[in-house]
């Protein structure tokens, strides 16, 4: 019940497409969804989250969507460019006290010029 | 502004060696601590937390172990390192019983030999 599951393991875009990464989650008690980015050797840094109150948030080019009832989430990157290219990660905590996250495996998004 | 410094970035070690690696926050008080460790092409793999000193919980039993000598220093250990210990360590921190957002340091890469 602590896992979520991401897919796609890969993915290549076009600059200028969008880039679209989805998470499953099984625990109804996670309550914040957050996704992270990752540089190569780099450790993973905050891109944007959100909690199940909202079914969509947005910032810049990069939206999470909801869905409660389906348990998923969903990364849109809009206008997808190089510097984007990156491993992208959902992630998923619940609770009080150590809020510890629980990661998916990961998605290698490369955006070719 | 806080950050969080890990050392050191790189290190190869041989199998039953020893390990010490340093993790400190600065900019903040009574954080939340964490160890991750990703696995080449992996996720995240939550290792130990840490809500203050001296207080640690470990979520997989390994031969690794966590403390928190002080408020904001978190370090990880082993007496005799496996080639299954390789991988890339993370240390996370948040704000106690605040928002949720986990901020990362840069890494340490372990190779065992």
């Amino acid at each position: 019940q602590q896992q979520v599951k991401q897919s796609p393991q890969s993915l290549i875009v076009q600059k200028g497409g969008i880039s679209i990464i989805n998470c499953a989650y099984e625990n109804t008690a996670f309550d914040y969804f957050p996704w992270y980015q990752q540089f190569p050797g780099k450790g993973p840094a905050l891109l944007i989250a959100i909690r199940p109150d909202v079914s969509e948030k947005k910032e810049g080019r990069f939206t999470i969507s909801f869905n409660k009832s389906a348990k998923q989430f969903s990364l849109h990157i809009m206008d997808s460019q190089p510097g984007d290219s990156a491993t992208y990660f959902c992630a998923a905590s619940k609770g009080t006290g150590r809020r510890a996250l629980t990661f998916g495996s990961g998605t290698r998004l490369q955006v070719q010029p | 502004s806080q950050t969080i410094h890990q050392w050191p970035a790189t290190l190869v070690q041989p199998v039953g060696s020893p390990l010490s690696l340093e993790c400190t926050v600065e900019g903040t008080s009574n954080p939340n601590l964490y160890w991750y460790r990703q696995a080449a092409g992996r996720g995240l793999q939550l290792l130990f937390y840490s809500v203050g000193i001296g207080q640690i919980s470990s979520e997989v039993p390994q031969n690794l172990s966590a403390s928190r000598p002080q408020d904001r220093q978190f370090i990880l250990s082993s007496k005799k390192l496996l080639l299954s210990d390789s991988g890339f360590y993370l240390c996370a921190w948040s704000v106690r019983g605040g928002a949720d957002t986990q901020y990362f340091g840069p890494g340490t890469r372990l190779t065992v030999l």
